[in-house]
């Protein structure tokens, strides 16, 4: 049975550093896509990382470029977000999802979310 | 980016009800589409992909069309368990971008 859980949330001060991860478990981890989500309170949707199976690629919204980094170790089954320079409108639940395939952009599972605050 | 208008925000419906989502894209992004549920407290699920392809264990009551800009998600015959939020996904085009979501109540 396919499962993901994130990790490594909490409250951290605006400028901090945060690094989360997203353990995975009933799957060939290495073989897929792995993307980073997050929600912000009363907000919708919006996604922010993504890295390729073999780690080859990774990509990013506009919104944290520079700041923030995606990374996996394939050897851990393991997805991780290195979050800098965090700011205010960064706090959210930050989900992990897992894609269909080789970046074919379609989450078809997700973690259930570790929470951000930055305050 | 490509902006993904969702609507309505919010609707009210009952049991055995038929409910209409639509989605409009900011631009042509072909049927690159996908629809998901999310409870309160719960991970997101994937119901539909493509615009129109059902995800391997969701009720056929669930569906979706649509190609181009415009797209629609229709439940036929509400569900007590399908009460949630619903959200439209695109990946035509990086970043990713998502609907503003719609809240389906009682």
């Amino acid at each position: 049975e396919e499962q993901l859980v994130e990790s490594g949330g909490g409250l951290v001060q605006p400028g901090g550093s945060l690094r989360l991860s997203c353990a995975a478990s009933g799957f060939h981890f290495s073989k897929y896509a792995m993307s980073w989500v997050r929600q912000a309170p009363g907000k919708g949707l919006e996604w922010v990382s993504a890295i390729s199976g073999p780690a080859t690629g990774t990509y990013y919204a506009d919104s944290v470029k520079g700041r923030f980094t995606v990374s996996r170790d394939n050897s851990k089954n393991t997805l991780y977000l290195q979050m800098n320079s965090l700011r205010a409108e960064d706090t959210a639940v930050y989900y992990c999802a897992k894609d269909r395939g080789f970046l074919e952009w379609i989450f078809d599972f997700w973690g259930q979310g570790t929470l951000v605050t930055v305050s | 980016d490509i902006q993904m208008t969702q609507s309505p925000s919010s609707l009210s419906a009952s049991v055995g009800d038929r409910v209409t989502i639509t989605c409009q894209a900011s631009q042509d992004i072909t049927n690159f589409l996908n629809w998901y549920k999310r409870k309160p407290g719960k991970a997101p699920k994937l119901l539909i992909y493509d615009a129109s392809i059902l995800q391997s264990g969701v009720p056929s009551r669930f569906s979706g069309s649509g190609s181009g800009t415009n797209f629609t998600f229709t439940v036929s015959g509400l569900q007590p368990e399908d009460f949630a939020t619903y959200y439209c996904q695109q990946y035509g085009d990086l970043p990713l971008t998502f609907g503003g979501g719609t809240k389906v109540d009682i």
